[in-house]
Formats: structure tokens, sequence, C-alpha cells
């Protein structure tokens, strides 16, 4: 079983669509994460939620909006694409607390043209 | 605030050769400290976890101490192979439990 999953792997669009990519955790974990990881493998935390509630909001322009459904689930939809966006966006998740580790999914490759 | 400072790669080794990637911190408290692997194509693994002083993190033959007097959590290990071929990130998370700090990462690659 996939403890956490992403769904597109690769997304290609062009600039100015909107997209979003879905993630889901089977961990039971009540902490989920969206990070973006540029071609020099820099990993940014974008966002953190805690059982539906963000509690981290790093500085990234307003067109990114996560939204969480449910605890299990942290979807990142993204408004009138740009060529900088293209990345590797990873979700995770955690049990919270400072003694746990983060599971990472296997990452969504974004390209846009 | 709260950082992780992580050599800077690229890091080429021989088959069996040992390995050393350094990592320092500054955190507020005793934060727990962590080493990730990722392989190429794949998500953050986590590798090994230390939580207090002193306590040593292992797996797969690699080791990390956390050392509060030199605020450090080196990755090693003594024979590194091919299949370790991987970037390595260090990474701690804050005495709140809210915010997780990544290295830049160290990529590594072990040549036959």
């Amino acid at each position: 079983d996939t403890a956490v999953s992403q769904t597109p792997k690769y997304l290609v669009t062009q600039m100015g669509n909107d997209k979003s990519i879905k993630c889901e955790q089977n961990l039971g974990h009540d902490t989920m994460y969206w990070y973006k990881q540029d071609s020099k493998k820099f990993l940014k935390i974008m966002f953190s939620y805690n059982n539906k509630e963000l509690i981290i909001n790093e500085t990234v322009p307003n067109r990114f909006s996560p939204k969480s459904p449910d605890k299990a689930h942290l979807n990142l939809h993204i408004n009138s694409l740009e060529l900088g966006d293209s990345a590797v966006y990873f979700c995770a998740s955690s049990r919270g607390g400072n003694s746990y580790e983060q599971y990472f999914g296997p990452g969504t490759r974004l390209t846009v043209t | 605030g709260d950082s992780v400072t992580q050599m800077e790669g690229p890091v080429t080794l021989s088959e069996e050769a040992f390995l050393t990637i350094n990592c320092t911190y500054t955190a507020t408290g005793y934060p727990s400290l962590f080493w990730y692997v990722q392989y190429p194509g794949e998500g953050l693994q986590l590798l090994l976890k230390a939580t207090k002083a002193d306590d040593k993190g292992s797996n797969k033959g690699f080791e990390a101490t956390y050392r509060k007097e030199t605020t450090s959590f080196h990755l090693e290990k003594g024979s590194v192979q091919v299949s370790d071929s991987a970037v390595y990130f260090c990474a701690l998370i804050s005495n709140t439990g809210n915010q997780f700090y990544f290295g830049t990462g160290t990529s590594l690659t072990v040549i036959p």
C-alpha cells in the first residue's frame, strides 16, 4: 500500500492554464505539507496543514492555493501557470510533534511551456 | 531562526570509500535531527534520525550522531556502494514541532 500518493506524476501544460495536483495519505497522520523542489534539488516548504487547518503559509504567490477536504487529503491548485512554476512538487505527511519524521510522496513533475 | 547548513556537493567517491557529509544546525532548544535520501526520480525517504543530544541514528550502514556541543549531525558510512548514489538532505524539526528545515542537499555519486 502506498503511504503518500500524488497524482499526476507528470504534468505538462501551457502558460496561463490552471491545474491541480492531488495528494492522499493513508497513514492516519494529522499534518500534511507541500514542497517545491527546483532543478538544483533545493526544497522549499510552501504550505502545511494540521487537521485541515492551515498552519504554515510561506511566501508563495497567491496563484497557489491549497485545499484540504479532510485530514487525509491535501490538494494544490495553481492558477495562471508561469514558466517559473516548473519544478517537482512533493506532498508529505507526519504525525506532528517534534520527534516525528515526514513521509514523502513520489512527486509531481510540473513542466510549463 | 532555525536553519540547517549542509556541505555542498557534488561528491564523487569510489566504491568502498569512506563517506562523510557534514551538517550543522542553528536552533533554539532541542530540535530533532534527520537525514533523508532521495534516489533518482523518487521522493525523499527517511534514512535515520536522532531526537536528543548524543543519540546516534543508524540505518543501512549509515550513522550520524547528534552533537549539541558542536551543533552538528554529520552523516558517515564506512564503505559506500554504487547503490548509495543519491541526494542526501539533512533536516531538523524545531523544538515547537511545527517547522521543518531542510539543508540544500548533497549529491553523491559512487563509481565502481
